[in-house]
């Protein structure tokens, strides 16, 4: 099983939707977690952290599932801008500082 | 704001030459890191160092390659003999050591010829 399985897409949706991307991972035991933004050829951009109570930034929400080991992504009112890839990110156990990324999910907004 | 910065942006080397990728984390981190994405592939941990030495790499940092902080500022990545499959864009980023997140530079691309 992958450490971090994400839907490769792409999503290729209108300007204005709604979407989510969700994303699973393996190790019961990680600690922390992050949505990370890539463009073509370009660094991963932090995005936002996920926090077991969900967290919102915006036009952005993240939440995470422990028990499921599941965490997501929902984008409202998609801009054209937002066309990236999206990094679903976990970081391991306690004293491990190490990032395990998943292969990303491809999103195309549309005008 | 402060950012990750590397050098160079793209780096050509002959198989088996040795290649320095440089970085300058950000100013008031303590953590410093190297990842890797070949072309098409996720991104992938290399190493981790913290206070002058290594506390965690993962299987793909072997013998050829090396870290080090020379001076206040910089911190590089060695790639003694390279080879074809180390090419790469290679990232560097840093942490405060208080926080988990970790903020990238925007990469050198390695190619190996």
């Amino acid at each position: 099983r992958k450490e971090v399985e994400q839907d490769p897409g792409p999503f290729n949706v209108p300007e204005g939707a709604t979407v989510a991307f969700n994303c699973t991972y393996s190790n019961s035991a990680s600690q922390s977690f992050f949505w990370y933004r890539q463009d073509c050829r370009k660094e991963p951009k932090l995005l936002m952290s996920v926090y077991s109570s969900g967290n919102e930034d915006g036009r952005f929400t993240a939440q995470l599932n422990r028990a499921s080991q599941y965490i997501s992504l929902l984008i409202r009112d998609s801009k054209l801008s937002d066309s990236a890839t999206y990094l679903c990110v976990v970081k391991g156990d306690t004293g491990r500082r190490a990032l395990t990324f998943g292969s990303g999910t491809r999103l195309q907004v549309q005008p | 704001e402060p950012e990750v910065t590397q050098t160079p942006s793209h780096q050509v080397t002959q198989m088996g030459q040795e290649v320095i990728l440089r970085c300058v984390p950000i100013s008031n981190h303590l953590y410093f890191y190297w990842y890797r994405q070949i072309l098409g592939q996720k991104v992938e941990f290399l190493v981790s160092f913290y206070n002058n030495e290594i506390s965690e790499k993962s299987e793909i940092f072997d013998d050829q390659f090396s870290v080090e902080r020379p001076d206040g500022s910089n911190f590089t990545l060695k790639i003694r003999s390279t080879k074809l499959e180390d090419s790469a864009m290679y990232f560097c980023a840093s942490s405060d050591g208080v926080a988990d997140e970790q903020y990238f530079g925007p990469g050198t691309r390695l190619t190996v010829t």
